[in-house]
């Protein structure tokens, strides 16, 4: 059962463009996301969170927004620059129930900048 | 602010053996969570512990297990070890409360052969 789907296993990305990922989710228990970058041999990097009260939250080049009745959200990073090529995951979690500690991963979607 | 360690980095094991791995939290931090990463199954959550109690479980068996000592340090065990176990094992720590962000360390790559 997958809570959090993130369906689109890659993205190619020019330099300086705009890099759209996204991300479903069906649990509407669900009221805290966040983004996490990861490289290989590597653990998750926190990029940014949103909470289910908000529709969208900005830090610097990154963006999330947040659809709760369409349970959907996405992240946004303008510009794309080639450092940015990584997997990204979309995590979940109930943070006000008593999910302690439990997040909930997508599948990830590997992020390619190319110069 | 030194972040989250978790010792050792690579691990090669037997199947039947059983191992250890240990995690030390951001300063302050009180709860830790460990994952299991794989290609097949993704980041799954193993189990949380606030104040060296095991405050939520994930769906695995009980041959993952764990604990948290007063200094907010963690270890997680795996005993009886089949070849399925070969992971990425990552931890996480955070103050504690719901929305806090889990920040993760390098994590430990486990082999079993």
């Amino acid at each position: 059962d997958q809570q959090v789907k993130q369906n689109s296993p890659s993205l190619s990305v020019q330099e300086g463009r705009i890099s759209i990922l996204n991300c479903d989710y069906t649990n509407s228990m669900f009221d805290y996301f966040l983004w996490y970058k990861k490289y290989p041999a590597e653990g998750p990097t926190f990029l940014i969170s949103i909470s289910s009260i908000k529709d969208k939250n900005e830090d610097g080049r990154f963006t999330v927004f947040l659809n709760k009745s369409a349970k959907h959200l996405s992240l946004h990073i303008v510009p794309s620059q080639p450092g940015d090529s990584a997997v990204y995951f979309c995590a979940a979690i109930n943070a006000g129930g008593t999910s302690y500690g439990k997040l909930t991963f997508g599948q990830g979607t590997i992020l390619t900048v190319h110069p | 602010k030194a972040g989250v360690t978790q010792t050792p980095r690579y691990l090669i094991k037997t199947r039947g053996q059983q191992v250890t791995l240990s995690c030390s939290p951001i300063s302050g931090h009180r709860s830790v969570s460990w994952y299991q990463q794989t290609p097949g199954q993704g980041l799954q959550f193993l189990f949380e512990y606030f104040s060296e109690t095991q405050r939520n479980k994930g769906n695995f068996p009980g041959r993952f297990s764990g604990r948290q000592f007063s200094n907010s340090r963690s270890e997680m065990n795996v005993s009886t070890l089949e070849l399925g176990d070969s992971a990425l094992y990552l931890c996480a720590s955070s103050f504690g409360t719901g929305s806090d962000t889990q920040y993760f360390g390098p994590g430990t790559r486990l082999t079993v052969l």
